[in-house]
């Protein structure tokens, strides 16, 4: 199975900062990384797939880079909306693989 | 407008079955990939199990191989887990979602299964 290892673990921000999330694969997958976010008591809402392309809807302060095994999620400005767990996924190979997630509160 | 919405779950002792179903509607459900995924606890998200348009092809994690089975019914545009021999550990939220080769797309609101005596 491929591990998914998102870093860092949490974090806090103040809302207009700007936030990176990184996420590194065990083995290359190509462009078959994918980022959700959660909110509690929530279901997982995508972000990002295929590593950078934005899912229609989506507000433009979230982007994705990355190929082979290194990948971010980059919020540009924090939003009070914003603040949530945030998860990578691979979908390169089966069983699909998610990263541990990244919880991103207020300072 | 897409919706999944899953139904069935409960408690339940260990060592017993459960099945929990997911019903489609927006979207023509005999054209996607449907998965399973579940969440436990306070925990992080594990994908469960994908099944193929027709059903002709299944795929699991390994932790659930030979106890849960995936299945769907394309005319009635619902998705089914089957879960025997539950354990502790299977205790979750458990989301329906529609799979796409990048990620699942839509996903339910999740039912819950607890797994106790």
């Amino acid at each position: 199975d491929i591990q998914m290892t998102q870093s860092p673990s949490s974090l806090s921000a103040s809302v207009g900062d700007g936030v990176t999330i990184t996420c590194r694969a065990s083995q290359s997958i190509s462009n078959y990384l994918n980022w959700y976010q959660q909110k509690p008591g929530k279901a997982p809402k995508v972000l990002i797939y295929a590593a950078s392309s934005l899912q229609s809807g989506v507000p433009s302060r979230f982007s994705g880079s990355g190929s082979g095994t290194d990948f971010t999620l980059t919020i540009s400005s924090l939003q009070l909306e914003d603040f949530a767990t945030y998860y990578c996924q691979q979908s390169y190979s089966i069983p699909r693989t998610f990263g541990q997630g990244t919880k991103v509160e207020i300072k | 407008e897409v919706q999944l919405v899953e139904s069935g779950g409960g408690l339940v002792q260990p060592g017993g079955s459960l099945r929990i179903s997911c019903a489609d509607s927006g979207f023509t459900f005999r054209d996607f990939w449907m998965s399973w995924v579940r969440q436990a606890p306070g925990k992080g998200l594990e994908w469960v199990a994908n099944i193929k348009q027709d059903g002709s092809e299944k795929h699991y994690v390994d932790s659930v191989k030979g106890r849960f089975t995936i299945s769907r019914d394309n005319a009635k545009s619902s998705l089914y887990l089957q879960m025997n021999s539950l354990r502790d550990e299977d205790t979750a939220v458990y989301y329906c979602a529609r799979a796409r080769p990048y990620g699942e797309d839509y996903w339910g609101q999740g039912t819950l299964v607890t797994v106790s005596s």
